[in-house]
């Protein structure tokens, strides 16, 4: 079952910064969390993850509050082809864990 | 580099005919693959875990007997519908995963639609 919380959508205006939030509260120490997005009639694509550190890759940023209960995926600058519904998914550390998906955000990049 | 395809993209059968579903990691080898369903404005819902050589394991409340999954080799695992239904008209996603801990690769997807 997804152990995860978002707001069903969100707007942003293009070149600007998307913040997408996350919801965790039970999250456990050994848990990661991953972020996906899902283009329209596409599967999902990865996008980052982390522990309890922040992280940064070419595509995104991910800031995990210290307690660990939320989490905050940053596109630094969107662009419309950002428009997707965003996944963050709670997965144990090690092993082939399941990913149970939430309900996500969907994020409305405009002109 | 992990790509993840699926074959059909879509395809349209008949009510209580059967359809196959084929899953491939292009690149690497993945113990383990899954199977999701998503209905439309739905998330992806788990359906199964498949692990290469052995029997799949299902979610509950998946029919085991209707979702027949093989996982033959390390690069292919296989998705049959048995005796399609209308209800059973859906997107079906496989991802894979080839290392411990590491994420799962998602395959485009396939829409099946039983009229």
């Amino acid at each position: 079952d997804a152990k995860t919380t978002q707001p069903p959508s969100m707007d942003c205006a293009e070149g600007r910064a998307a913040n997408l939030p996350c919801n965790h509260s039970t999250i456990s120490g050994n848990e990661y969390v991953y972020w996906y997005r899902q283009i329209h009639s596409q599967g999902p694509q990865y996008i980052i993850h982390g522990l309890k550190n922040n992280e940064t890759n070419e595509m995104a940023s991910l800031i995990i509050t210290e307690d660990r209960k939320s989490s905050t995926l940053i596109l630094p600058h969107a662009t419309l082809r950002d428009t997707a519904v965003y996944y963050c998914i709670v997965r144990s550390r090690g092993g082939f864990n399941k990913f149970y998906f939430g309900s996500g955000t969907k994020l409305n990049v405009k002109p | 580099g992990a790509v993840v395809s699926q074959h059909p993209s879509w395809v349209i059968c008949k009510s209580g005919t059967s359809v196959k579903i084929e899953c491939r990691s292009l690149d690497f080898q993945a113990t383990t693959m899954f199977w999701y369903r998503q209905f439309p404005k739905q998330s992806l819902m788990l359906m199964a875990t498949s692990n290469e050589g052995s029997k799949a394991t299902y979610e509950q409340g998946v029919e085991k007997d209707k979702f027949l999954i093989n996982h033959a080799s390390l690069t292919l695992s296989t998705l049959t519908v048995t005796s399609a239904h209308p209800e059973d008209s859906s997107f079906y996603i496989c991802s894979a995963a080839y290392s411990d801990g590491g994420e799962q690769y998602f395959g485009p997807g396939t829409r099946l639609t039983v009229t």
